[in-house]
């Protein structure tokens, strides 16, 4: 399974954009980044996935780089509820493929 | 849609007593994934189930098992526990031909 690297932690001001890089250098061809956040001691939150497309839903967009060796997750217009610990994870498609996370990035949106 | 469903909330266990944790998968899906949380740690995996087989297994001990029933409904078992073993523990669920995976609330276990 290919390793990610994130920023431990970052900060962001409310209404501004929130730009969340990671590296995954070891990514192979049919692996897929997947990010999660999770709030406060609460289960992690799917938050959008891709495979070499740049990716939007309601919630964030996902830019990935032709290389693919790295991606950045934003969140167009970050919020006070948008302050928990963001992972991003890379893995084969299919659901029984285990996501393996690392310490992630502590995003705190300031008022 | 309940989403996936977990229980209980939080326990409070004597270090040597045994422990079950229960997880209702998201209605569809038929694949269910344990994993532990130390404070301040990302999620690790435990294991994944199945068909109500164990399909993969990550660096645990025996002392954790598991079992899925055929509505895919799953427990998670600790014999033996240690203060080790404290921790907030995950159940998610998925589909086995889906992609993303959606986590439960979590079981918040202290073992004193």
């Amino acid at each position: 399974d290919a390793k990610t690297t994130q920023p431990p932690s970052m900060d962001c001001a409310e209404g501004r954009a929130a730009n969340l890089p990671c590296n995954h250098s070891t990514i192979s061809g049919n692996e897929y980044v997947y990010w999660y956040r999770q709030i406060h001691s609460q289960g992690p939150q799917y938050i959008i996935h891709g495979l070499k497309n740049n990716e939007t839903n309601e919630m964030a967009s996902l830019i990935i780089t032709e290389d693919r060796k790295s991606s950045t997750l934003i969140l167009p217009h970050a919020t006070l509820r948008d302050t928990a610990v963001y992972y991003c994870i890379v893995k084969m498609g299919s659901g029984t493929y285990k996501y393996i996370f690392g310490t992630g990035t502590r995003l705190k949106v300031l008022a | 849609d309940a989403g996936v469903t977990q229980s209980p909330t939080h326990l409070i266990k004597t270090r040597g007593q045994q422990v079950t944790l229960r997880c209702s998968p998201k209605s569809g899906h038929d694949t269910v994934s344990w994993y532990q949380q130390a404070l301040g740690q990302g999620p690790q995996f435990i294991f994944q189930y199945y068909e109500e087989e164990e399909r993969q297994r990550g660096n645990f001990p025996d002392r954790f098992s598991g079992h899925q029933f055929p509505n895919y409904s799953s427990e998670l078992n600790v014999n033996a526990l240690l203060l080790g073993d404290s921790a907030l523990y995950l159940c998610a669920s998925s589909s086995r031909w889906g992609a993303e995976a959606f986590f439960g609330q979590g079981t918040r276990l202290t073992v004193v």
